[in-house]
């Protein structure tokens, strides 16, 4: 199983710019989250998806941020206009729950910078 | 509601040391707890769970945690260090029936050759 895989890995772009994050969870799990890391937050769930519809968005941190699950094997996250606060690692995890007794498992990871 | 406290955001031990990571819990229903490893660069990585079997739960890479109720902790111990363990470790906490894992702020672990 190749795991949950991120696009880009690295992303720098300035400020005003779009940027879109892109994540394949693993096949088979119905659940995907998305996270955000920073020094001074730490870990934060932005959003998680259940059989592809947005069950929670209040981690969302304003209308610049946006979420989509077209279907089983694709997600992006969206930032517009970006903005140099935005700059942290955005992390994709995707798990089958079983009652929150499973793990999620987790990409690589995109280091976003916003100049 | 849930929450999670990581004692110390980095702790340093010789090679071949114990290692000891605290984490203590607070939760308004039976709880799952699990660690979690991140490398450098690199996404989390379950080391181990809880999941109200086995109070004494061993994980990959020789760590093990135990859960204990009346004092609302699990730590993580692994007896000798090894210079790949250096890390960054993250305890986290879920409820029966929830799907969000709540997260401490994590703790750097440094080994000392």
């Amino acid at each position: 199983d190749a795991g949950v895989i991120q696009s880009p890995r690295h992303e720098v772009t300035e400020m005003g710019q779009e940027v879109t994050l892109r994540c394949k969870p693993i096949s088979g799990h119905n659940s995907l989250f998305w996270y955000r890391q920073t020094m001074m937050r730490g870990l934060e769930l932005l959003i998680y998806f259940n059989n592809n519809v947005p069950i929670d968005d209040s981690g969302m941190p304003e209308d610049r941020f946006s979420a989509k699950m077209p279907n089983a094997s694709f997600s992006t996250l969206k930032i517009q206009p970006s903005e140099p606060r935005d700059s942290a690692v955005y992390f994709c995890a995707s798990s089958f729950p079983s009652g929150g007794r499973d793990e999620q498992f987790f990409g690589p990871g995109t280091r976003l910078t916003v100049l | 509601a849930q929450s999670v406290t990581q004692l110390g955001s980095h702790v340093s031990v010789s090679e071949g040391a114990l290692v000891l990571l605290r984490c203590n819990y607070s939760s308004s229903v039976p709880p799952y707890l699990f660690w979690y490893v991140q490398y450098p660069n690199q996404g989390l990585q379950l080391l181990l769970k809880y999941t109200s079997a086995a109070t004494l739960v061993k994980g990959i890479n020789g760590f093990e945690a135990e859960f204990k109720k009346s004092e609302t902790s699990f730590h993580l111990t692994k007896p000798s260090a090894h210079m790949s363990d250096a890390a960054e470790y993250f305890c986290a906490v879920s409820g029966a029936g929830s799907y969000q894992l709540t997260f401490g702020k994590g703790t750097k672990l440094s080994v000392i050759p």
